[in-house]
């Protein structure tokens, strides 16, 4: 099947500084990317929809301005946590929309711990 | 709130036993119903999806789960699970008569196994 990537795997940073994470489609073109965030214990909350060449679509509550999003080819869009804070820790999981309506791809997800 | 609900999240078995997850959703309308697994250490991948037709679907290694419209729910079973099948299961909705094409995923239910 088709397989999407996640880059790092896992991460920690210091307060206050910038974190990309990276999600590739390695052998199909992805129009429409999904990011999720993953608490312990809890559902898989959708945090934006990014679409190839324009601007993503982010859920109510998700903060356009912290979470950076940016779909620029059809095999990658990335997820920058800006201006990280503990409180961001979390388990980020990316997800590509396959030929079929939703079924998707998804990505092994990114562990951030920020200190 | 609209939601999907998974009222297991913890089952314990042990190999050969049966296997019922329950999956509920509070959307009214058409919906398109999805289980997700993920075994330790990978990606979320898909193991049945329904959309239209026969309400009992059959999916990958055995699965099969049923949608009964009058409980909203759509039910994952397996006759006779094995060691292999410890994982975590995620029940996804899209409700389609919100117009949106949008997975909510459930909690999850970990299942585990013994032999």
């Amino acid at each position: 099947g088709a397989v999407v990537s996640q880059h790092p795997s896992w991460v920690i940073c210091k307060s206050g500084t910038s974190v990309k994470i990276e999600c590739r489609s390695l052998d199909f073109q992805a129009t429409t990317m999904f990011w999720y965030r993953q608490f312990p214990k809890q559902s898989l909350m959708l945090m934006a929809t990014s679409n190839e060449g324009s601007k993503a679509t982010y859920e109510q509550g998700v903060e356009k301005d912290k979470f950076l999003i940016n779909h620029a080819s059809l095999t990658l869009s990335t997820l920058t946590v800006t201006s990280a804070h503990p409180e961001d820790s979390s388990f980020y999981i990316c997800s590509a929309e396959g030929q079929g309506v939703g079924e998707l791809f998804f990505g092994e997800g990114s562990r951030l711990t920020v200190l | 709130a609209q939601s999907v609900s998974q009222h297991n999240h913890h089952v314990i078995l042990s190999e050969a036993a049966s296997l019922e997850l329950g999956c509920n959703y509070s959307y009214g309308g058409t919906v398109n119903l999805f289980w997700y697994v993920q075994y330790p250490g990978q990606h979320l991948q898909l193991l049945l999806k329904y959309f239209s037709g026969d309400p009992l679907v059959k999916g990958i290694k055995g699965f099969e789960a049923e949608f009964i419209k009058s409980k909203f729910s759509f039910n994952l079973r397996k006759p006779s699970v094995q060691w292999s099948d410890t994982a975590e299961y995620f029940c996804a909705v899209i409700p389609r008569s919100y117009n949106t094409d949008k997975l909510i995923f459930g909690t999850g239910t970990r299942l585990q196994v013994f032999p």
